[in-house]
């Protein structure tokens, strides 16, 4: 069964840090993969995808992630986090004619 | 272009009462999906409708149903309320199963 894991379930970094995000996939074939923000009481926003070709994505907000498909990993980067990246972070896969399979999140807390 | 819509945003139902939540999707997106999140649970999948049709089910009792109607704005029906039925319940739209999903902003249901 396709599965989509974080490791992590509460990172904190301080402001001005760098931040690496994990995610690991289980999938028969490669999925889509996304990454997906949610701040507290709201709906999920989209950060970024990767469908196919290059494996380093960028995506809104300085985001960026790397898909490896030797380690099944997805993870998501940013150089220097600002106090209003905390929130919840989820990776996802999905595949055509299958439905989205999301991780448990991942806390996101930021030291001032 | 619009986001996703969810009505009504907040909710509050006594148990053994149902509810009706509604979403309408982004102009031209055929497929809605409904999740429920909470706490302890993270975001679980409840169903996913394309063109009318349910394409699948996520494993909740007969009590959760939904409907898809030809402008693609879908509804969601929880009958005999319960307790562990509070949650917050996200919509998305996408053009087709495995792509991205936009969600809505949430309705947030709470069972006394």
């Amino acid at each position: 069964a396709q599965s989509v894991t974080q490791p992590d379930i509460h990172i904190t970094v301080s402001e001005g840090a760098s931040l690496e995000l994990r995610c690991n996939y289980s999938y028969g074939a490669t999925p889509y993969l996304f990454w997906y923000v949610q701040s507290p009481g709201q709906g999920l926003q989209l950060l970024l995808k990767y469908f196919s070709g290059d494996t380093l994505v960028q995506g809104i907000k300085g985001f960026e992630a790397e898909f490896k498909r030797s380690q099944s990993s997805f993870n998501l980067r940013k150089p220097s986090v600002h106090w209003s990246d905390a929130a919840e972070y989820f990776c996802a896969g999905g595949n055509y004619g299958q439905n989205f399979v999301f991780g448990p999140g991942t806390r996101l807390s930021v030291l001032p | 272009k619009a986001g996703v819509t969810q009505t009504p945003r907040y909710l509050i139902k006594t148990r053994g009462q149902q509810v009706t939540l509604s979403c309408s999707p982004i102009s031209g997106h055929r497929s809605v999906s409904w999740y429920q999140q909470t706490p302890g649970q993270g975001l679980q999948f409840l169903f996913e409708y394309f063109s009318e049709t349910q394409r699948n089910k996520g494993n909740f009792p007969g009590r959760f149903s939904g409907r898809q109607f030809s402008n693609s704005r879908s509804e969601m029906n929880v009958s005999t309320l319960e307790l562990g039925d509070s949650a917050l319940y996200l919509c998305a739209s996408s053009i087709g199963q495995g792509n991205e999903q936009f969600f809505g902003p949430g309705t947030r249901l709470t069972v006394l």
